[in-house]
């Protein structure tokens, strides 16, 4: 039973345009949430992280909203250039270093 | 980038037999993890360690074993390949567990 899910597949956006991807989880043990990004035939790359005792961070074009009553968090990207095409991972982190991710968000920005 | 090599890159194998992927880092990381990605689930995690000879099961940890003998390597093996263990396989790093984990490139194995 998977304790990350992203229930959108797939997000279509136009360049310079804001996106918005959503993460929800099960698990009120996780601490620590992240996002991570990835090409095709390459290893996820790290794109920015969360404590459980913040309710933002940004970092650039990227901020990340955590809503723990809701167990929600959503990664907002500002604004989206053609690069940024790829699948985003949503990933949860408890206190013994378990990290667990979600399905995957297939993300096509769009000239 | 971090120090992360998985071995091997591509594999093909015969239902049944055993099969044995390594992970090594030279970052002396403490966590290593080892995921499998398909499509549809996304990462889902296998078996991850916390220390040497300390490692605990993931979320879809059957049909394999793990083992962390020292730091730097970490190997996943399939006791018994199946067709359903066909998969893009992903070991990762980090150094506190809660914080970023680095991945390696990936090892593309195909059951047949």
């Amino acid at each position: 039973d998977q304790q990350v899910k992203q229930n959108s597949p797939s997000l279509s956006v136009q360049e310079g345009r804001i996106s918005i991807l959503n993460c929800d989880y099960t698990n009120s043990m996780f601490d620590y949430f992240l996002w991570y990004k990835k090409y095709p035939a390459e290893g996820p790359t790290f794109l920015i992280s969360i404590s459980s005792i913040k309710d933002k961070n940004e970092d650039g074009r990227f901020t990340v909203f955590l809503n723990k009553s809701a167990k929600h968090l959503s990664l907002h990207i500002v604004p989206s250039q053609p690069g940024d095409s790829a699948v985003y991972f949503c990933a949860a982190c408890d206190s013994w270093g378990k990290l667990q991710f979600g399905a995957g968000t297939q993300v096509v920005v769009t000239p | 980038d971090a120090g992360i090599t998985q071995s091997p890159r591509h594999k093909v194998t015969e239902t049944g037999t055993p099969v044995t992927l390594r992970c090594h880092q030279t970052e002396n990381h403490r966590y290593m993890y080892w995921y499998r990605q398909d499509p549809g689930h996304g990462l889902r995690l296998i078996h991850y360690s916390y220390g040497v000879k300390d490692t605990d099961k993931g979320e879809v940890s059957d049909g394999y074993s793990v083992s962390r003998s020292k730091t730097e390597d970490f190997l996943l093996t399939l006791e018994s390949a199946t067709s359903s263990q066909t998969s893009v396989y992903f070991c990762a790093i980090s150094d506190r567990g809660r914080v970023e984990a680095f991945f390696g490139q990936g090892t593309r194995l195909t059951v047949v």
